[in-house]
């Protein structure tokens, strides 16, 4: 079993409407969650982090947690052709383990 | 405020060679970790360096080492190259604890002929 998936896609949205990015992990011990946005050439860049079960908005973005269900995902929100892009879901086990570790990505395509 | 730097961008090596990387962290982060990552994977982690010393490895070969100097960069040597070794080798960097987040530098394109 993987121990971070997520859908490859491609997804595609059009502009203005709602993605929805899916992740889930195998390690239940896990504390710590991310989101990294990745252009095609680039380093991935830090969009959220959430550490605690519910949501966390921040600007057109809601990083969502549900621990019980080892699930989190990604809201964005009117999306911008911009937000095209491999979206990362990364997790971290906490405690003495600091790997972060990733799933494939995402690839998300938002349509003029 | 000066973010994640690294150097080269771009590296062409020859099977069997050995290549440095080098990665100065984001200013107020002591903490490097060095990734890999090939064509439509996700990052993979080599290693973390905090205090000067590796932390936590990951699961690669022995070929891949590393270092931390006291002002915090780090350098990343691979030997033997082999050619599934091309990848986009990523610095990060972050505060000491394993909540804190990673900050990516550029990234250096390594590729292996």
């Amino acid at each position: 079993q993987k121990e971070v998936e997520q859908n490859s896609g491609p997804l595609s949205v059009p502009e203005g409407a709602i993605a929805s990015l899916n992740c889930t992990y195998s390690d239940r011990g896990s504390q710590s969650f991310f989101w990294y946005r990745q252009y095609s050439g680039k380093s991935p860049e830090l969009i959220m982090f959430i550490y605690s079960n519910g949501d966390k908005e921040d600007g057109r973005f809601t990083a969502q947690l549900n621990k019980a269900s080892q699930y989190v995902s990604l809201l964005i929100r009117d999306s911008q052709p911009s937000d095209s892009a491999t979206y990362l879901c990364a997790v971290s086990g906490g405690g003495s383990n600091y790997k972060l570790t990733f799933g494939k990505g995402t690839l998300l395509t938002v349509n003029p | 405020d000066a973010g994640v730097t690294q150097s080269p961008t771009h590296l062409i090596k020859t099977r069997g060679q050995q290549v440095t990387l080098r990665c100065s962290p984001k200013s107020g982060h002591d903490t490097v970790s060095w990734y890999q990552q090939a064509l439509g994977q996700g990052p993979q982690f080599i290693f973390q360096y905090y205090e000067e010393e590796e932390r936590q490895r990951g699961n690669f070969p022995d070929r891949f080492s590393g270092h931390q100097f006291p002002n915090y960069s780090s350098e990343l040597n691979v030997n033997a190259l082999l050619l599934g070794d091309s990848a986009l080798y990523l610095c990060a960097s972050s505060l000491p604890g394993p909540k804190s987040p990673l900050h990516f530098g550029n990234g250096t394109r390594l590729t292996v002929t």
